[in-house]
């Protein structure tokens, strides 16, 4: 199975300043044939499901705002707030999609400073 | 607009069994891959398993051999049968379209596995 391992578990950030959360992957999750990296980004608030944020390490889904980035390839992936608005508190989940078991990293909670 | 609906949850007792159900509206379900995640309460997220339009299935280790993933494309509706449960199989079942990254959720059913 592939292990995702997110850095760090938390982390506490002003209104209006960069967040950086990173995601290692225990194997590489780079197709070739394509030159994607299957890596995905989730946002979690509390009492909700999971969002979709990105994909393909850097694609972001149709309406998220363009202050969320994904960035990396291989086995180190990198999601940035550039700047971190009040309705971005949430706990954030990177995710593997080159094979099988799906695996998900631990997750990382995202607060104001 | 996308919806999955789930429902089935409940408090079993270990060693019982349960049926989740995910019914699917606003797209062409037959062609979509399926997912079952969960997530125990204050921890985070666990792929179950999967199925795809020709009915290909996966499933994790922890639930191998005591879930069975199904679906109805007549019904538009994705199920989980679960037997044989136990006190870690306690979370909410989220049931999510697939392209390998999870596009759309539903919003859970809690199922507690307790004496």
């Amino acid at each position: 199975d592939i292990v995702m391992t997110q850095s760090p578990d938390s982390l506490a950030v002003s209104l209006g300043e960069r967040a950086t959360i990173n995601c290692k992957s225990s194997q590489n999750v780079l197709y070739s044939s394509s030159n994607k990296n299957s890596l995905a980004w989730y946002q979690q608030k509390p009492g909700q499901p999971p969002k979709l944020i990105i994909y393909w390490a850097s694609t972001r889904e149709s309406g998220v705002p363009d202050r969320f980035s994904g960035s990396g390839s291989g086995t180190d992936f990198t999601l940035t707030i550039s700047s971190l608005q009040a309705e971005d508190v949430a706990v954030y989940y990177c995710q593997q999609y080159y094979n099988i078991p799906r695996t998900f990293g631990q997750g990382t909670k995202v607060e104001i400073k | 607009e996308v919806q999955l609906v789930e429902s089935g949850g409940g408090l079993v007792q270990p060693g019982g069994s349960l049926r989740l159900s995910c019914a699917a509206s606003g797209f062409t379900f037959s062609i979509y891959s399926m997912n079952w995640v969960r997530q125990a309460p204050g921890k985070g997220l666990e792929w179950v398993s999967y199925i795809n339009s020709v009915n290909i299935i996966y499933y994790a280790d922890s639930v191998k051999g005591r879930f069975t993933i199904s679906r109805d494309n007549a019904k538009n509706s994705l199920y989980l049968q679960m037997n044989s449960l136990k006190d870690e199989d306690t979370a909410i079942y989220y049931c999510a379209t697939s392209s390998g990254h999870f596009d759309y959720w539903g919003q859970g059913t809690l199922v507690t596995v307790s004496s």
